[in-house]
């Protein structure tokens, strides 16, 4: 089945600087990825859709220039989380294939 | 815009026995996928079980089932013969179909405790 590989598990960053977090297809292609975020007690919630090729689809009330989002490849979509606030800390988990996630990043900014 | 209703945060049932887990939904949709899953204390999304909207015959995954009311909009889960390992958060997920079918959107989530 599908294989969506996620890293890293856990970050810890400080106000104002910038985190990458990489979703990886490993045994196919995905030509679209999804980027969901999911706050302490509560579901999870559609952020962006990241396009191969093109630009990302975001949901409303998401910030496109926080949240930077490249699908450079088949195999790869990243998230990038600009001038990070300690408001941003939260868990965010990627899917790709259909319906298979990522392990999930647990982002903590200080 | 597809809604999904969980109505219970939390439930508990004794080692064994049977719990079932409720989910609504709301589309104008006709074809369209159902999910519930399994997030344990890892967080990872584990998926417990699919259903397509075409398919009558209700899904079943060894010791999870569930029941598909299509007129009733309703995508329940039981778990029989619990066990500590049930011990998670369970989602509802659906689906719609098409190219951009693969945007999920999620119920609230039902805690589930299963006691020795």
């Amino acid at each position: 089945g599908a294989v969506v590989s996620q890293h890293p598990s856990w970050v810890i960053c400080k106000s104002g600087t910038s985190v990458k977090i990489e979703c990886r297809s490993l045994d196919f292609q995905a030509t679209t990825m999804f980027w969901y975020r999911q706050f302490p007690k509560q579901s999870l919630m559609l952020m962006a859709t990241s396009n191969e090729g093109s630009k990302a689809t975001y949901e409303q009330g998401v910030e496109k220039d926080k949240f930077l989002i490249n699908h450079a490849s088949l195999t790869l979509s990243t998230l990038t989380v600009t001038s990070a606030h300690p408001e941003d800390s939260s868990f965010y988990i990627c899917s790709g294939g259909g319906y298979t996630f990522g392990s999930g990043t647990r982002l903590t900014v200080v | 815009a597809q809604t999904v209703t969980q109505s219970q945060p939390e439930m508990s049932v004794q080692e064994a026995e049977t719990v079932t887990l409720s989910c609504t939904y709301d589309t104008s949709e006709n074809n369209y996928y159902l999910f519930w899953y399994k997030q344990p204390p890892s967080r990872q999304m584990i998926l417990v079980i699919r259903q397509e909207a075409y398919k009558q015959q209700n899904a079943t995954e060894n010791r999870f089932s569930v029941n598909f009311q299509k007129a009733a909009k309703s995508f329940s889960l039981k778990i029989s013969d619990s066990q500590l390992g049930d011990t998670a958060m369970y989602f509802c997920a659906f689906m719609p179909p098409g190219a951009a079918g693969n945007k999920l959107t999620f119920g609230g989530g039902t805690r589930v405790l299963v006691k020795p």
